[in-house]
């Protein structure tokens, strides 16, 4: 089967880091993305990765585990602005739809 | 105008009404998405779209009709919605399978509320 999770609400504090998880199950991997989304906005893709490791795009990173099936999202220097969800999303490799988590919350406090 | 835009932003509509959802690329790509989210769920795939053929129907009611009549332009079209249909419809569109990320690119969303 196919099963993404990811946390459903965090906060932080403005200027701090934080880490939103993904694990994921795919019959077949062909890469993992990370999505913004403001609320009554489009999301916005943010990262990808397909191979193991850290991407790292300004305040932004993003790393992979394939063997773990787990990647996290990294936001330093918080800014109010973060405040959106992140969503996670897997690309099947033999039909290559993209399988979406159910996002996470992130609020960010002063 | 760049990017993916969707018409109209907000709508709302009785069940017995018909009414179509509008979505235009101006990336060059050749695949187009309808998705649904609803609140607290994943973004589900409803319809895709190559090269302006369906090559994805991810078992929606046929209550929902899409139309691709070029590899821009993007409709779906609804008559007879219920209630529980109210949700945001997203599309979305790509380099066509094989490209560099296949990155999908989303529009602004659909606010639908059925009545």
């Amino acid at each position: 089967g196919q099963n993404i999770d990811q946390p459903t609400e965090m906060t932080a504090t403005e200027g701090a880091i934080v880490q939103i998880n993904c694990t994921y199950q795919t019959s077949g991997f062909n890469g993992l993305f990370w999505y913004q989304q403001h609320a009554g906005e489009a999301p916005t893709f943010l990262s990808y990765n397909v191979l193991d490791g850290l991407e790292e795009k300004g305040r932004f990173s993003s790393f992979l585990s394939r063997s773990k099936g787990y990647s996290y999202l990294l936001l330093k220097e918080l800014q109010m602005k973060d405040s959106a969800s992140y969503l996670c999303a897997v690309r099947d490799t033999n039909t290559g739809k993209l399988i979406f988590g159910q996002g996470t919350t992130l609020q960010v406090k002063p | 105008e760049t990017g993916v835009t969707q018409t109209p932003r907000h709508l709302v509509m009785g069940m017995t009404n018909k009414k179509s959802l509008k979505c235009e690329q101006h990336l060059g790509h050749n695949a187009m998405y309808w998705y649904k989210q609803s609140a607290k769920k994943p973004l589900e795939l409803m319809f895709v779209y190559n090269f302006k053929e369906q090559t994805e129907n991810n078992s929606v009611p046929s209550r929902f009709s899409p139309e691709c009549p070029n590899s821009s332009h993007l409709f779906l079209h609804l008559h007879t919605l219920q209630p529980e249909d109210s949700a945001l419809y997203l599309c979305a569109s790509s380099p066509p399978r094989g490209g560099t990320t296949d990155t999908q690119y989303f529009g602004p969303g659909t606010r639908l509320t059925v009545l």
